[in-house]
């Protein structure tokens, strides 16, 4: 079946805008998580989902960033008024109620 | 909080040779851990897994088992092959969010 699917899969934006990035997860997969992989910080947990209940935010490293998602379904995050340390890629990635997630090609964002 | 430290690369080798990839944890409670690979240009997948101590996980001819006691879930190949040239990240699953903590990546180039 169909994968985890993120759009764009590229992104460069100017700083100080608003970037909205989007995840398509596994159809069935509760779970929804995005993580940040940049060249500094490794591999980040940034929100999680777990079907219709508050998402854990703990990762989020500024209120800059929000995420929300629909209907238990797609997932997007929001970064405002980007700033060059938040170019990075941005990986997405699904799961039942199992230990194994799933994930997306990722969206490289780039801040000039 | 809970922590994974991962060999650092990157590592070359010719093929046919034996690979060993050290990975070490930290975490409260009994975590999950992970081994997932990243190839050129394509996103993260799960190479093995392994949910409770004494477990050995095993995918494509690596294996890794899961060492409570020396906090330890080690990858090893006994051939490599010139197509598991890739970046391999040790992680662990922990919390009610079950996120994933990721070690810092090991970079695997093998020669033919």
């Amino acid at each position: 079946g169909a994968g985890v699917s993120q759009s764009p899969s590229n992104k460069v934006t100017e700083k100080g805008k608003d970037v909205e990035l989007r995840c398509d997860p596994i159809s069935g997969h509760t779970a929804l998580y995005w993580y940040r992989q940049s060249l500094g910080q490794g591999l980040e947990f940034l929100i999680y989902f777990q079907g219709n209940s508050a998402p854990d935010k703990s990762g989020l490293p500024s209120d800059r960033f929000s995420a929300e998602r629909t209907g238990g379904s797609v997932s997007t995050l929001t970064i405002q008024r980007t700033q060059q340390e938040d170019s990075a890629v941005y990986l997405c990635a699904s799961s039942l109620a199992t230990y194994e997630q799933y994930f997306g090609p990722g969206t490289r964002l780039t801040v000039t | 909080g809970d922590s994974v430290t991962q060999m650092e690369g990157p590592v070359t080798l010719s093929e046919e040779a034996f690979l060993t990839i050290n990975c070490t944890y930290t975490a409260t409670g009994y975590p999950s851990l992970f081994w997932y690979v990243q190839y050129p240009g394509e996103g993260l997948q799960l190479l093995l897994k392994a949910t409770k101590a004494d477990d050995k996980g095993s995918n494509k001819g690596f294996e890794a088992t899961y060492r409570k006691e020396t906090t330890s879930f080690h990858l090893e190949k006994g051939s490599v092959q010139v197509s598991d040239s890739a970046v391999y990240f040790c992680a662990l699953s922990s919390g009610s969010a079950r996120q994933l903590t990721f070690g810092s990546g090991t970079q695997l180039t093998v020669l033919p």
